[in-house]
C-alpha cells in the first residue's frame, strides 16, 4: 500500500536556522515524489518534484531509496517560509497517477 | 501557466438540497482532474479521480451516488454534492493534471462547503 508519513506535525525555527522536514514514504515500485506547500489563505502549490532535481525558493528534496525519504531541507529558514507543508507520492511511470499525501508539518518560522 | 479555478469559493446551502462545484483548468488541457475532501486541520483526502469522457473512479468509502462527478470536457470538471447533510460541510479542492508534464497536478483554490 502507498503510505506518505510526516512524523512532525509541527516545527519551529529561528530566522536563518538551518530546517529539515522528514517525509519517508512506502511504496513497492518507483515512486514519484512532491513537496507541496500551503500559505496562510492561499492553495496548495507545487514546491519541488524529485525527477527535477532543482532548489526552489532555497528548499532541496533529495530521494534516498535505501531509507525510503525524501526530507525538505533548507539551510537558512527565512519568515516567509512559515506554511504548510505536504509530502506527496504518485506511482510513477505505469503506476497510478493519484497522489498520497501526508498529513502535512506546520513550519513556523520566528523573527 | 497552469491556474486551476474553482467556483463557487463559498457556498451555504439547506440541508437536503444539492449543490455543484465547477473545476477549470484556465489555460491547459486537463485530461484528469481530483477531488479531494479537507477537515480543518487535516490533510487533503482523495475522493475521486475523473477521466475526461469516460467515468469518475471513486476511492474506497466514496458514495459515487452522493457527489456525484461529470468531466465533460478537458478544461472542466464539475462535483454535485446530493442530498447535502451537515456532515458533508468541508472544504472541497480540484486538481488537475496536464496532458503534457511531469506527473505533477494543478490545484484549485478550493471551495467552502457549509451545509445548514
Amino acid at each position: 500500500a502507498q503510505r506518505v508519513t510526516q512524523p512532525e506535525k509541527l516545527l519551529s525555527v529561528f530566522k536563518g536556522a538551518p530546517v529539515e522536514l522528514k517525509c519517508n514514504y512506502s511504496y513497492s515500485g518507483s515512486p514519484e515524489l512532491f513537496w507541496y506547500v500551503q500559505y496562510s489563505r492561499q492553495r496548495l502549490q507545487l514546491l519541488l518534484r524529485h525527477i527535477s532535481r532543482e532548489s526552489i525558493k532555497g528548499f532541496t528534496a533529495d530521494l534516498n531509496k535505501g531509507e525510503t525519504s525524501f526530507h525538505l531541507k533548507k539551510p537558512f529558514a527565512q519568515e516567509e517560509d512559515s506554511a504548510m507543508y505536504y509530502c506527496a507520492l504518485s506511482g510513477g511511470q505505469g503506476g497510478s497517477e493519484k497522489l498520497v499525501f501526508g498529513k502535512g508539518t506546520k513550519l513556523t518560522v520566528n523573527p | 501557466g497552469a491556474v486551476v479555478s474553482q467556483h463557487p469559493s463559498r457556498v451555504i446551502c439547506k440541508s437536503g438540497t444539492s449543490v455543484k462545484i465547477e473545476c477549470r483548468s484556465l489555460d491547459f488541457q486537463a485530461t484528469t482532474m481530483f477531488w479531494y475532501r479537507q477537515f480543518p486541520k487535516q490533510s487533503l483526502m482523495l475522493m475521486a479521480t475523473s477521466n475526461e469522457g469516460s467515468k469518475a473512479t471513486y476511492e474506497q468509502g466514496v458514495e459515487k451516488d452522493k457527489f456525484l462527478i461529470n468531466h465533460a470536457s478537458l478544461t472542466l470538471s464539475t462535483l454535485t454534492v446530493t442530498s447535502a447533510h451537515p456532515e458533508d460541510s468541508s472544504f472541497y479542492i480540484c486538481s488537475a493534471r496536464g496532458v503534457r508534464g511531469l506527473g505533477e497536478q494543478y490545484f484549485g483554490p478550493g471551495t467552502r462547503l457549509t451545509v445548514t
